[in-house]
């Protein structure tokens, strides 16, 4: 089984600032399998990124994904007041099918 | 509108069954793969399985393999989440979501881009 594993835990940055969330598997993924979500308190997950690089619909360009193997991230260029969330890495393998990350929270510092 | 409604909110005794449901509408709900999701209070987010309510195929995550049931009834566009003998640490918050694009065998994950509203389920004596 393929773990997840997001670093940094919690991430305490300031509106405009950039955020670089990472997500390393622990073993090599492929980057048509990774996804990025989006949840906030109370409201169910959104999708930011698939194939490890691609924005989902609606999603702005200030969100971007890139990485390969077993080392991805997620970057927020400026943050603005309405990112500050918790963010989820997710990959698929043939067993045990999908998993998550442990999620990283961006707060407001 | 492309949307997921899930069914209300569930207070049961431990040892009860259940079954909670996901309805989609605005679009070809035969046609894609629907995903559930557990979320246990204040932790992260489980992968439990999916169903293809197109002919109703199923796959379970090996942790949720035996502990629940997944089905569809494609006639009312409705996917279900059922079990049969409720425990406690089966409280928690069940979402049901789209499998984007999804086609078997997997060659590209396009990821789960509709989410319903999520289903709090509380079971306690």
């Amino acid at each position: 089984e393929i773990v997840l594993t997001q670093s940094p835990g919690t991430l305490s940055l300031s509106p405009g600032e950039r955020a670089t969330l990472s997500c390393r598997a622990s073993q090599s993924v492929s980057s048509s399998y990774l996804a990025w979500y989006q949840q906030k308190p109370g409201q169910a997950p959104r999708l930011l990124i698939y194939g490890a690089s691609s924005r989902a619909t609606g999603i702005p360009d200030r969100f971007s994904g890139s990485g390969s193997g077993t080392d991805f991230t997620l970057t927020i260029s400026r943050l603005e007041p309405e990112d500050f969330a918790v963010y989820y890495c997710q990959q698929y393998g043939s067993s045990p099918g999908w998993t998550f990350g442990q999620g990283t929270k961006v707060e407001i510092k | 509108e492309v949307q997921l409604v899930q069914s209300g909110a569930e207070v049961k005794k431990p040892g009860e069954s259940l079954k909670i449901s996901c309805k989609g509408s605005g679009y070809s709900f035969t046609s894609y793969w629907i995903g559930w999701v557990r979320q246990m209070p204040g932790k992260g987010l489980e992968w439990m399985g999916i169903i293809y309510p197109g002919d109703s195929d199923t796959r379970y995550s090996p942790s949720f393999q035996g502990q629940v049931t997944i089905s569809a009834d494609k006639s009312i566009s409705t996917a279900y989440l059922q079990w049969s003998s409720l425990k406690a640490s089966d409280t928690a918050m069940y979402y049901c979501a789209r499998m984007s694009g999804l086609v078997m065998p997997i060659d590209y994950y396009y990821g789960m881009d509709v989410w319903g509203q999520g289903t709090t389920v509380t079971v306690s004596s």
